[in-house]
């Protein structure tokens, strides 16, 4: 069975960091791409931030570019986001996602984590 | 990366159908055939129920269908079950490896 499961989240006051941390079991980690995706509270989806499979191909929406970063240990079976310069906006559940066609954002989600940017 | 446009909400009756809309461009919606819809129920993470337009992951209903038309994506919920009352987000190959989500819809079963 697929499972991912975020942590990592919690209060931060604006220009903070957080590391998310999400942790991947039953499939082949190694060999899917991996999405972060978020949502504000009663708003809607927002893709973040996406990795291929040996960790290249990274890209960032422009909301979070130059402030949070991507990356993966396939070693650990883990998907990372390091979160800096955080501002109020970026209050949000935090979702992991498998990319397991291409194409699509998320096939498998895990169950969020969320972020809280406030002084 | 602008949100693609769906309706804020759509009803129906029980047994009735009921078609969502997502417009994209031609760099989103309208120059891939990956667009893909999510139901997400309150409190709950999203799930996936249609894929590269029109195809249907195991275990979702057939009354999940999916189509496109140019810059315009459509989900038809057809037989309407009070299950199916959630809000539904589109979501797009942009290219590059981007994707972005459409505005969401909440569907309300009467």
């Amino acid at each position: 069975e697929v499972q991912l499961v975020e942590s990592g989240g919690g209060l931060v006051k604006p220009g903070g960091s957080l590391r998310l941390s999400c942790a991947a079991s039953g499939f082949m980690f190694s060999g899917y791409s991996m999405n972060w995706v978020r949502q504000a509270p009663g708003k809607g989806l927002e893709w973040v931030s996406s990795i291929g499979s040996s960790g290249g191909h990274i890209y960032y929406a422009d909301s979070v570019k130059g402030r949070f970063t991507i990356s993966r240990d396939n070693a650990k079976n883990s998907l990372y986001l390091q979160m800096n310069s955080l501002r109020a906006e970026d209050t949000a559940v935090y979702y992991c996602t498998r990319e397991g066609i291409f194409g699509v954002v998320a096939d498998y989600w895990g169950q969020g984590t969320l972020v809280t940017v406030s002084s | 990366q602008s949100a693609l446009t769906q309706p804020r909400s759509v009803s129906g009756s029980p047994g009735q159908s009921v078609t969502i809309s997502c417009t994209g461009t031609s760099s989103d919606v309208g120059g891939y055939n990956y667009v893909s819809w999510y139901q997400q129920h309150p409190g709950k993470a999203p799930k996936l129920m249609i894929y590269d337009v029109s195809k249907r992951p195991s275990g979702v209903p057939d009354r999940f269908s999916g189509s496109k038309s140019g810059n315009t994506a459509s989900v038809t919920i057809s037989g309407l079950q009070a299950e199916d009352e959630a809000d539904y987000y589109c979501c797009s190959y942009a290219g590059s490896y981007t994707f972005v989500f459409g505005t969401g819809t909440k569907v309300t079963v009467l």
